[in-house]
């Protein structure tokens, strides 16, 4: 049962225009997000997070959206440069249930020139 | 502030062997944690230690799987016997507590069973 999907499994953008990362989750019971880049070889790395009583969260390049009524989340990565291209994770941890994640399957980002 | 130290890299063995990795977390940090990561999936969870204790160890298969971290610092995780189906990349990482949101991973031991 994967509560945390990543539908898209590769997203190829060219540098200097946004990148759009979706994720959807389907327990109602998590109520902080949380997205990881990871580089060939390297354990992730994380990048932003979000917790259910925001609906947006600005870093720099990187804002995360949530839609609870959707279960559903976004990275926009604005604009988007070569340094960026990595596989994004995105991942969701319950109420309660101390820091305990859940990862989505991984989304790869290609940004060209 | 050195980052998760995971060792060895990489590892290659047959079936039914056993293979062993080591993991060093973020000095301070409580909470350790050791993931699974196979091939075109994301990391699960195996399982999460706050010091020298087990927190949850409910996805870890222990009748081949075990894992200890004895001093509440450096963990190991064995394998015994390995299966195929274990081929993976084991993530360590560490968080500053139980309830801090933000873990840091370390690199990962790539483990091919033959």
């Amino acid at each position: 049962d994967q509560q945390v999907k990543q539908n898209s499994p590769s997203l190829s953008v060219q540098e200097g225009r946004i990148s759009i990362l979706n994720c959807d989750y389907t327990n109602s019971m998590f109520d902080y997000f949380l997205w990881y880049k990871k580089y060939p070889a390297e354990g992730p790395t994380f990048l932003i997070s979000i917790s259910s009583i925001k609906d947006k969260n600005e870093d720099g390049r990187f804002t995360v959206f949530l839609n609870k009524s959707a279960k559903h989340l976004s990275l926009h990565i604005v604009p988007s440069q070569p340094g960026d291209s990595a596989v994004y994770f995105c991942a969701a941890r319950p109420t309660g249930t101390a820091s305990k994640l859940t990862f989505g399957t991984g989304t790869r980002l290609q940004v060209t020139l | 502030e050195a980052g998760v130290a995971q060792s060895p890299r990489y590892k290659i063995i047959e079936k039914r062997q056993s293979v062993a990795f080591w993991c060093n977390p973020i000095s301070g940090h409580a909470t350790l944690y050791w993931y699974q990561q196979i091939l075109g999936q994301g990391p699960k969870l195996l399982i999460q230690f706050q010091n020298n204790g087990v927190v949850d160890d409910s996805q870890l298969p222990k009748d081949r799987f075990s894992a200890e971290r004895l001093k509440g610092v450096d963990s190991t995780l064995k394998i015994q016997p390995a299966k195929l189906e274990d081929s993976a990349v084991y993530l360590c990482a560490s968080s500053l507590d139980r309830l801090a949101s933000t873990q840091y991973f370390g690199p990962g031991t790539r483990l091919l069973v033959l």
